[in-house]
Formats: C-alpha cells, sequence, structure tokens
C-alpha cells in the first residue's frame, strides 16, 4: 500500500494524558498536512510542511499541540494534557507540490488523505 | 474570511435517481473550487476540482460547475448507485498561486449520502 498511513486508527485517553499520533506521507511527496475533523463537521486545517519546516499553524492550534517533521518524511502531532475537546478524527494528508495539473487522477499538487486517527477523550 | 455552506443532509436516494447536492461560498479573490468524497473506513478522496470561473469539474459521472455569479458549486449525478453512498464534501481553497501556496482548504460540514437498491 503506497497511500497515506496514520497510527493507531483509534486512540482512547484520560483527560491530562499526553498523546502521539503519527503520519508516514507517501513517500515522494514533500508537502504534509493536518486537519482535524470533528463529528458532524468538515476538516480544519493545522498546520503543514514544506519537507522539515513547519511553514504555517493554525490558530486551532494551541500551544498543548505540536507537530514534528524531523526527517522531512514521517510527522507527528503530539497533544500534550488533553482536553475533551480535543475529542475528533485527526488527519493526514501528503502533495507532491510538483507542477500543477488540471488532470484529475494525475498526482500533480493534488492532496492524498489518510484514514485518520480517532481521538477519544474521556 | 472564507466559507463553504453544504446542503444538509442525511440525503437518501433510490439508485438511478438524480443527485444534486448544494454547495454555497464565500472568499475573497478568486478561489479554486473541489469536492472531496469519503467512503465508510477511507480517508477523503478528491472527486473533481474547478479552478476558475465557470469551469466545470467532472469525475465518474459527477459534475460541479464554478458559478462565481451565485458563488456556487453544486455537485450533480443524472443516475447514483449504490457504490455512491458516501460523505461528500465541497471544500475550496484561496491560494491565489495554489501551485505554490499550501493547500489550506476550507471545507463545508459535509453531505452524507445513501443510496438504496
Amino acid at each position: 500500500d503506497t497511500g497515506v498511513s496514520q497510527d493507531p486508527r483509534h486512540k482512547i485517553t484520560k483527560r491530562g494524558q499526553n498523546v502521539t499520533f503519527r503520519c508516514d506521507p507517501i513517500s515522494e511527496h514533500n508537502r504534509l498536512y493536518w486537519y482535524r475533523q470533528t463529528l458532524g463537521q468538515g476538516p480544519e486545517f493545522l498546520t503543514y510542511f514544506q519537507n522539515e519546516a513547519q511553514l504555517e499553524k493554525s490558530r486551532l492550534l494551541s500551544d498543548r499541540f505540536s507537530a514534528e517533521r524531523p526527517k522531512g518524511s514521517f510527522s507527528t502531532l503530539e497533544i500534550q494534557r488533553t482536553e475533551q475537546g480535543d475529542s475528533a478524527m485527526y488527519l493526514c494528508a501528503s502533495s507532491s507540490g510538483e507542477l500543477y495539473s488540471i488532470e484529475v487522477g494525475t498526482h500533480g499538487n493534488k492532496l492524498f488523505f489518510g484514514s485518520g486517527t480517532q481521538l477519544s477523550v474521556l | 474570511g472564507n466559507s463553504v455552506t453544504q446542503m444538509e443532509g442525511p440525503v437518501t436516494l433510490s439508485e438511478e435517481a438524480f443527485l444534486t447536492i448544494n454547495c454555497t461560498y464565500t472568499a475573497t479573490g478568486y478561489p479554486s473550487l473541489f469536492w472531496y468524497v469519503q467512503y465508510p473506513g477511507e480517508g477523503l478522496q478528491l472527486l473533481l476540482k474547478a479552478t476558475k470561473a465557470d469551469d466545470k469539474g467532472s469525475n465518474k459521472g459527477f459534475e460541479a460547475t464554478y458559478r462565481k455569479e451565485t458563488t456556487s458549486f453544486h455537485l450533480e449525478k443524472g443516475s447514483v448507485q449504490v457504490s455512491d453512498s458516501a460523505v461528500y464534501f465541497c471544500a475550496l481553497t484561496a491560494e491565489v498561486r495554489w501551485i505554490q501556496g499550501a493547500q489550506k482548504l476550507v471545507f463545508g460540514q459535509g453531505t452524507r449520502l445513501t443510496i438504496n437498491p
């Protein structure tokens, strides 16, 4: 399987605990994104990396959240001192950042999403 | 700010029925518009896109036309199948030159579609 993979698929934790999620993008993709999706809502942008550099962070990403992509390959998203409001699906996506293509079905700048990590904070 | 409003679901249709899922947007500048689909247990997948006014995106029998005058990007399919059952998300990115910028997509809330045989 050469798609975007995320681990774990599900995580249940108690309030106040720290959790870490991992994302492995498609290997040749240099851009990696994190989104968060709460029940009944669409995904919301959190942050993105170009190679190992974190270039933008949403205001949704409080100080308790930190994301890394140390070698420009996989990425981790850590949430410290979890709160019940952190319960959501955390989605990772990657793209090649190469030349724009208008054709759906070719890579170009198309985003490829993983299946997500479902976090439940009790 | 930029936002997307989708027709509320869930939507339930019979096989071979005509489908429309409404999507309207608010954005500064000249956004690119997308429809993503999420099948049960799978990640979001790009279904189609349009990058300028009057463009029509199409894929797998689905179509959507970028209407700047009505700020809309409604999704249509002439004859739906059971396999089309999924959650559909309308989205935009307002990056002026998104080939170089990040794809900070703004999503609608999603519309769950169920097709009965």
